[in-house]
């Protein structure tokens, strides 16, 4: 079973405004990280947060975590067309393998 | 720098004939991954390899192997592919070295492979 959930499973929205992601885990972790899917290409690397961490920035990125209610949110500020891609959390239990949510489709109109 | 490259990018095979998908990177990553990924599913982990010779089970391994005769290749090979086992297959590799680990993934461009 997939260890992160995203929520909303799809987000569409016009340029210049933010967009929120969020992502559920059953698990401790290690850290937490987001990353990100243009259409028919691999994933890319976004941000990581360890799991002492509760916040950090990245540009236009935002990711908070909460340790308590095994969640992580990602905010993208001033969003731009080219933000449009699929948004992956994956969390890293023990240390040798990362494992992916379902992600969020985000579309960002111009 | 290439970093990580996956051939073929498509292959369309019928049930029961094999295949072996080849990861290459020239990064000197000590860590390689094999993933598929479905519509709706996200990424599953099919094996993965911690060194060269060594090769470990993920969460849908089953109707997979996996070789690492040499630290920059990492191959997926199906046996007997089924029509399950059409997806989109992506390689990942991981910096690790001395103990010092780098926590973020490197990907290839993926695999399409159909089988009919």
């Amino acid at each position: 079973s997939q260890q992160g959930e995203e929520d909303p499973q799809a987000l569409s929205i016009q340029e210049g405004e933010n967009a929120t992601m969020n992502c559920s885990y059953k698990t401790s972790i290690n850290n937490l990280q987001w990353y990100r899917q243009n259409s028919g290409r691999g994933l890319v690397h976004l941000i990581l947060i360890r799991s002492n961490e509760r916040e950090k920035h990245s540009g236009r990125l935002r990711v908070t975590l909460d340790t308590s209610k095994k969640s992580s949110s990602l905010l993208i500020t001033a969003s731009r067309a080219a933000d449009t891609a699929s948004y992956f959390c994956a969390t890293d239990v023990h240390g040798n393998k990362l494992v992916f949510g379902a992600g969020t489709i985000l579309r960002v109109k111009s | 720098n290439a970093g990580v490259t996956q051939t073929p990018k498509f292959r369309v095979l019928k049930t029961g004939q094999s295949m072996t998908l080849l990861c290459a990177q020239d990064m000197n990553h000590e860590y390689m991954y094999w993933y598929r990924q479905d519509p709706g599913m996200g990424l599953r982990l099919i094996h993965y390899s911690v060194g060269e010779g060594t090769t470990a089970k993920g969460e849908v391994p089953d109707g997979y192997n996996v070789s690492r005769l040499k630290k920059q290749n990492f191959l997926l090979g199906l046996e007997s592919a089924a029509p399950s086992q059409t997806s989109v297959y992506f390689c990942a590799s991981r910096y690790v070295a001395g103990g010092v680990r780098d926590e973020k993934l490197f990907f290839g461009s993926g695999t399409q492979l159909s089988v009919l």
